[in-house]
């Protein structure tokens, strides 16, 4: 059972325009969020996060907002840049140190 | 330079041969994690490690064994027990100060 679902596997859009990325939870027990981004044949480097006790964080051009009632996050990228082509993760975490991942979005950033 | 290291990049191994990927850091991480990513699957937890000479099963255990002796190095073995090791292994430290996970660069296993 995929307690953190990201339901499109990829993502196109044009440079400048917004990218908005989508992640759902089952699991109401979640309390912390973070988004990733992966180069193929890299590690994955964090991006930003988000505690449940607030529903927007923002760094630069990257915002997540979280709508607990939903179970829903999102990240926003504007403008977006081909330097954002990568896939991003969302990962969420409990009341343990485990962090469950989501299947990643894979976002390209055309000219 | 600092951060964790896993080596080699690249690895490949016979059917049926046991194989340890190594994982270090100098971060002073107190917990530590094993992820294999599989196309279209994201990151599955392998093993983790909450502290020196423990470590707990994560989802996908079964053919792997790792070992905490130190503190700096949590290595994984996939043994031949394994039915399906070609992936791409992650090794990850918990950051608590900063409350995120950090990565290694990966290690790419292709049994052969």
């Amino acid at each position: 059972d995929q307690q953190v679902k990201q339901n499109s596997p990829s993502l196109s859009v044009q440079e400048g325009r917004i990218s908005i990325l989508n992640c759902d939870y089952t699991n109401s027990m979640f309390d912390y969020f973070l988004w990733y981004k992966k180069y193929p044949a890299e590690g994955p480097t964090f991006l930003i996060s988000i505690s449940s006790i607030k529903d927007k964080n923002e760094d630069g051009r990257f915002t997540v907002f979280l709508n607990k009632s939903a179970k829903h996050l999102s990240l926003h990228i504007v403008p977006s840049q081909p330097g954002d082509s990568a896939v991003y993760f969302c990962a969420a975490s409990g009341d343990t140190d485990k962090l469950i991942f989501g299947t990643g979005t894979r976002l390209q950033v055309f000219p | 330079d600092g951060g964790i290291t896993q080596s080699p990049k690249y690895l490949f191994r016979k059917e049926g041969q046991n194989v340890t990927l190594s994982c270090e850091q100098n971060l002073n991480h107190d917990a530590m994690y094993w992820y294999r990513q599989d196309p279209g699957q994201g990151l599955r937890l392998i093993y983790y490690s909450q502290i020196v000479n423990d470590f707990q099963k994560g989802d996908i255990a079964e053919g792997y064994s790792v070992s905490r002796e130190k503190k700096e190095s949590f290595p994984l073995t996939v043994t031949s027990a394994q039915k399906n090791p070609t992936a791409f292994y992650l090794c990850a430290g918990w950051t608590v100060c900063r409350n995120e996970q950090f990565f290694g660069p990966g290690t790419r296993l292709t049994v052969l």
